[in-house]
């Protein structure tokens, strides 16, 4: 199975700046199969990315993901308090569905 | 609007089950697969299996094999999931969400509390 690791755990940042949250996996695998979700307290998580590049439906500009192989990233340009939450990145390959553990994106 | 709406909170005792439904609206319902995927307190998104809602094939999580099963009624746009013997460890909120493409989660459930406690 693959492992997705997610770091930092924590981010604090202030509305704005630019956050790049991180996502590794155990061993290599395609863009294709790689997602992005937030998450914000008492909801459902919303997908943000979907085949590591492609904004899913809604998702503002300010968003883009990057990386390959093991190493793919979520950036988000300019913060908006609306991007405080949790985000989740997402494996969907077809013998190993996983989710990394989470990074909390708190104001600063 | 696409919507996927779960039944309500429920608590039940340890080596009970639970049965949870997911009914869609706002797209054709046998087009796109269903997921379900549990997150626990204070924890991360665990994948429990998903259902094919055109031939009812499904495909579960290794860890969950033997006690959980999805089912789905097209008449009613509805998916179900089943899960059996139940611990405290299963006590989560578990959401049902649509599959999009190639298998991420375009929609979700706003989400279903199981609390299993004796």
């Amino acid at each position: 199975e693959i492992v997705l690791t997610q770091s930092p755990g924590t981010l604090s940042l202030s509305p704005g700046e630019r956050a790049t949250l991180s996502c590794r996996a155990s061993q290599s695998v395609s863009s294709t199969y790689l997602a992005w979700y937030r998450q914000k307290p008492g909801q459902a998580p919303r997908l943000l990315m979907y085949g590591a590049y492609t904004r899913a439906t809604g998702i503002p500009a300010r968003f883009s993901g990057g990386g390959s192989g093991t190493d793919f990233t979520l950036t988000i340009s300019r913060l908006d308090p609306e991007d405080f939450a949790v985000y989740f990145c997402h494996h969907y390959g077809r013998s190993s569905r996983t989710f990394g553990q989470g990074t909390k994106l708190e104001m600063k | 609007q696409v919507q996927l709406v779960q039944s309500g909170a429920i608590m039940k005792k340890p080596g009970a089950s639970v049965n949870i439904s997911c009914r869609a609206s706002g797209y054709p319902f046998t087009m796109f697969v269903i997921s379900w995927v549990r997150q626990g307190p204070g924890q991360g998104l665990e994948w429990m299996g998903w259902i094919s809602t055109s031939t009812g094939y499904t495909d579960y999580a290794h860890n969950l094999q033997g006690r959980v099963t999805m089912t789905t009624d097209t008449s009613t746009n509805t998916a179900y999931m089943e899960v059996r013997s139940l611990t405290s460890d299963d006590t989560a909120v578990y959401y049902c969400a649509r599959t999009h493409g190639v298998g991420d989660f375009d929609f979700w459930g706003q989400g279903t509390l199981v609390t299993v406690s004796s």
